[in-house]
């Protein structure tokens, strides 16, 4: 079965640092697009990041220079480094996985599957 | 970046209604376009890819359509576990894969 599943997240203060986990299993971390998708209270989701197969990185705006994916292969978990933390990066914190349907002339891209989230709270 | 606005950003309607949600990109993004459910309390869950492909598993009562800027979403006859939150997302403009802001369907 192809489960993700997040740990990390916490209470910390503005200007603070945290590392997110994302262990994944029934498929390989290394081989798959991954990402992080994060949800702020009662509002809608918001691309973080994504880590290609290939190795290359992607950020929103609202994290670059802050935040950093990585991943562990051998482990098969998925990270995220959050340095210098602001009020607004309190979320839910989803790792999602893409999936791939590509033709002779697209290549189409969705979130499956979704982790259950960690919640993260930046306040002094 | 790609902007997507989804309206309504909320909806009541009843057991058996047929609901349509509608999805606008701030620019041509062809048929590259994503739906999800979400329910309190949990994560999102994929309903519909490449704008109108329907993910395995899921009701047949869910359909997508549309092209270019403008998409829908519509759930022909609505049932008790329907009522969530759905999304709109798109995959066009990579690496950034922006998200509508979302439309939550309650019980009128």
């Amino acid at each position: 079965e192809v489960q993700l599943v997040e740990t990390g997240g916490g209470l910390i203060q503005p200007g603070g640092s945290l590392r997110l986990s994302c262990v994944a299993s029934g498929f390989s971390v290394g081989d798959n697009f991954m990402n992080w998708v994060r949800q702020s209270p009662g509002k809608g989701l918001e691309w973080v990041s994504v880590i290609y197969s290939g190795g290359s990185t992607y950020y929103a705006d609202s994290v670059k220079g802050r935040f950093t994916i990585s991943r562990d292969n051998s482990k098969n978990t998925l990270y995220l480094q959050m340095n210098n933390v602001r009020a607004e990066d309190t979320a839910m914190y989803y790792c999602a996985k893409f999936e791939r349907y590509c033709t002779s002339s697209s290549c189409y891209l969705w979130f499956d599957p979704w982790g259950q989230g960690t919640l993260v709270t930046v306040s002094s | 970046d790609i902007q997507m606005t989804q309206s309504p950003s909320s909806l009541s309607a009843s057991v058996g209604d047929r609901v349509t949600i509608t999805c606008r990109a701030s620019q041509s993004i062809s048929n590259y376009l994503n739906w999800y459910q979400q329910k309190a309390g949990k994560a999102p869950k994929l309903l519909i890819y490449a704008a109108s492909s329907l993910q395995s598993g899921v009701p047949s009562r869910f359909s997508g359509s549309g092209s270019g800027t403008d998409f829908t979403l519509t759930i022909s006859s609505l049932q008790p576990e329907d009522f969530a939150t759905y999304h709109c997302q798109q995959s066009y403009s990579t690496p950034i894969y922006t998200f509508g802001q979302g439309t939550k369907l309650e019980i009128k």
